[in-house]
């Protein structure tokens, strides 16, 4: 398996812009994560989708955020309109079920200038 | 909200010499992972404890959960450069996990 897959790496857009990150997680798995990732925060739980239905998306930072997953085997996560202070590391992860270890795609990488 | 707290935060050492990093919290949890992380890349589970007590051996490396399930620590025998990175303790918690900040190794050869 390739592990869960996240796209774009990078992506540098200017405020205002709207952002789509994509997350591919592993086959079979039926929980996905969205973790923003900063060095003053750390890893920041945003939602977390259960047999692709949104179960708890307290963490979300407010109504600019949106994550849908239409389907087992892909999640976006959009951000409009962007703003500087969303500058983060954002990471898609997937699980077997709770209580299983979570395996974490390499991240987004998102500078919004 | 569940907090995890680490120490130290950052750890700089020789390669050979021996470390202990700390997970605290004033919650319990039903579990307890483990994760490193290195740079540019997502967080790779090490180890997962559950019982009150438990303590796991990988290698070089000990996990021990708290009598209370409350704490955890992390104890490297002869650190290697090869451990270097950011070491993450999470509990589980509603089906979803809350991270520490962690504390990033540094093994200098």
């Amino acid at each position: 398996d390739a592990g869960v897959i996240q796209s774009p790496r990078h992506e540098v857009t200017e405020m205002g812009q709207e952002v789509t990150l994509r997350c591919k997680p592993i086959s079979g798995h039926n929980s996905l994560f969205w973790y923003r990732q900063t060095m003053m925060r750390g890893l920041e739980l945003l939602i977390y989708f259960n047999n692709n239905v949104p179960i708890d998306d307290s963490g979300m930072p407010e109504d600019r955020f949106s994550a849908k997953m239409p389907n087992a085997s892909f999640s976006t996560l959009k951000i409009q309109p962007s703003e500087p202070r969303d500058s983060a590391v954002y990471f898609c992860a997937s699980s077997l079920a709770a209580g299983f270890g979570y395996t974490f795609g390499s991240g987004t990488r998102l500078t919004v200038v | 909200t569940q907090l995890l707290e680490q120490s130290p935060q950052f750890l700089s050492i020789q390669e050979g010499e021996n470390l202990t990093v700390y997970c605290n919290s004033s919650s319990v949890f039903s579990s307890l992972q483990w994760y490193r992380q290195e740079p540019g890349e997502g967080p790779v589970l090490l180890v997962t404890v559950v019982t009150g007590g438990e303590v796991k051996k990988l290698k070089r490396l000990t996990f021990q959960f708290g009598d209370a399930r409350k704490d955890s620590s992390l104890h490297i025998t002869a650190a290697q450069p090869g451990d270097t990175g950011l070491y993450l303790c999470a509990g589980e918690g509603y089906s979803t996990l809350t991270f520490g900040k962690g504390t990033m190794l540094l093994v200098s050869p």
